[in-house]
């Protein structure tokens, strides 16, 4: 199962909006609605930001949001903020009944 | 609050095992399908292996099975990842995590360091 794949890197200007892709196959990506995304900061632990594509775990800003057209799903990340700046990773489900990750993309706010 | 404590991380000499645990609290564990990811350094997440509430079914990513298994103990609120023969590639940080959500994972410990050297 190959990773799916991210831009190595995003950036943006406070206040701006960014878009993170992720694409996948037919295998993962493309077969379900069950993308989640996380955010890490360096030394700490990955953050759940959103599942099953488009969902917000209580407590995650509604500054991000996500969305996915065949087998590529995305993070949007709107009003751009310092602590916004971090790794994002997407995740999928597949059909192997196992989960992939991404590459992941630094966001930097510039 | 929920809190997963990795422990049993260290060094390990190639072709030697390691058995990681994950300690659990805060949340009833017996009802949660629980996962192991690990993370190379400096590079991305991959995830490794998830078990059942019940622990009747189990997955393993493909480029671990046959040399790692996941386990759990209900009645001490503990997930555990048998790892043997290991080698330098298996050298990373390894996190538990809890399947909290449809298909994502909404609480991740803060990981146990492996690292496989001679």
């Amino acid at each position: 199962q190959s990773a799916l794949t991210q831009p190595a890197s995003v950036s943006g200007s406070p206040g701006q909006s960014i878009t993170i892709s992720c694409t996948g196959t037919t295998s993962d990506v493309g077969n379900y609605k069950l993308v989640s995304w996380y955010q890490q900061h360096p030394g700490q632990a990955p953050k759940l930001m959103i599942y099953e594509v488009t969902k917000r775990p209580s407590g995650v800003s509604n500054r991000f949001s996500g969305s996915k057209s065949g087998n590529t799903a995305s993070l949007t990340i709107s009003g751009l903020q310092a602590e916004d700046e971090a790794d994002y990773y997407c995740c999928s489900h597949t059909t192997s009944s196992t989960y992939v990750f991404g590459i992941g993309t630094k966001v930097t706010v510039l | 609050e929920v809190q997963l404590v990795e422990s049993g991380g260290g060094l390990v000499q190639p072709g030697g095992s390691l058995r990681l645990s994950c300690a659990a609290s805060g949340f009833t564990f017996s009802t949660y399908w629980m996962s192991w990811v690990r993370q190379a350094p400096g590079k991305g997440l991959e995830w490794l292996a998830n078990i059942k509430p019940d622990g009747s079914e189990k997955d393993h990513v493909d480029s671990v099975k046959g040399r790692f298994t996941i386990s759990r103990d209900n009645a001490k609120n503990s997930l555990h990842l048998q790892m043997n023969r290991l080698t330098a590639e298996d050298t990373a940080l390894y996190y538990c995590a809890r399947d909290g959500v449809p298909y994502g994972f909404d609480f991740w410990g803060q990981g146990t360091m492996v690292t496989v050297s001679s």
